[in-house]
């Protein structure tokens, strides 16, 4: 089953708009990534927080993570055509010294010219 | 390029049939994931494999077995396959315990 469970599931902007998504999951967890895929093609890793940090920032890209409602929010800001893919947040939340990470459904934003 | 390699890139088969796919980490990673995503069920966590060993056991059905080789190269076998097994395959490798995943381009698996 899934860990995580992103919001919307799909999103459709226009260029220069900002885009958020958000991500639910249900158990505690070391670290909380963000994971990017094209149509078809391999998941790209975008952010990495850990569950001692509140807020990451990474170029366009800003990851929010509050612990206590298990939810961690991307915001693209300034969204371009090229943006257009499915987004994935997957959790980290293995105690035995090695990572399992297990990703939600993904949100798909389209972003039109 | 993500400098993890996957073969074969599209496979075509029969149902009962049995299936290898193979995946190269990238250049020192010692951890091997492998993943199956489908449109009904997301991406579903497989299995891992750390320095030839079994770390991590997820969604895998008994028709499908894996192995880390010493030269750190993996393979997935499905055997016995189905229709509901056609689904992107992919592999990913990591440096250490905790940290970002290097996705394959994947292996998309049809069973006719």
């Amino acid at each position: 089953s899934q860990q995580g469970e992103e919001d919307p599931q799909a999103l459709s902007i226009q260029e220069g708009e900002n885009a958020t998504m958000n991500c639910s999951y249900k158990t505690s967890i070391n670290n909380l990534q963000w994971y990017r895929q094209n149509s078809g093609r391999g998941l790209v890793h975008l952010i990495l927080i850990r569950s001692n940090e509140r807020e990451k920032h990474s170029g366009r890209l800003r990851v929010t993570l509050d612990t206590s409602k298990k939810s961690s929010s991307l915001l693209i800001t300034a969204s371009r055509a090229a943006d257009t893919a499915s987004y994935f947040c997957a959790t980290d939340r293995d105690n035995t010294g090695f990572q399992k990470l297990v990703f939600g459904t993904g949100t798909r934003l389209l972003v039109s010219p | 390029d993500s400098g993890v390699t996957q073969t074969p890139k599209h496979l075509i088969t029969a149902t009962g049939q049995r299936v290898t796919l193979r995946c190269s980490p990238r250049s020192g990673d010692l951890s091997v994931y492998w993943y199956q995503q489908s449109l009904d069920q997301g991406l579903q966590f497989l299995i891992q494999y750390y320095n030839g060993e079994e770390r991590a056991k997820g969604n895998i059905l008994e028709r499908f077995s894996a192995q880390q080789f010493p030269d750190l190269h993996s393979e997935l076998n499905l055997s016995s396959l189905e229709l509901g097994d056609s689904a992107l395959y992919f592999c990913a490798s990591s440096g250490g315990a905790h940290g970002e995943l290097f996705f394959g381009e994947g292996s998309r698996l049809t069973v006719l």
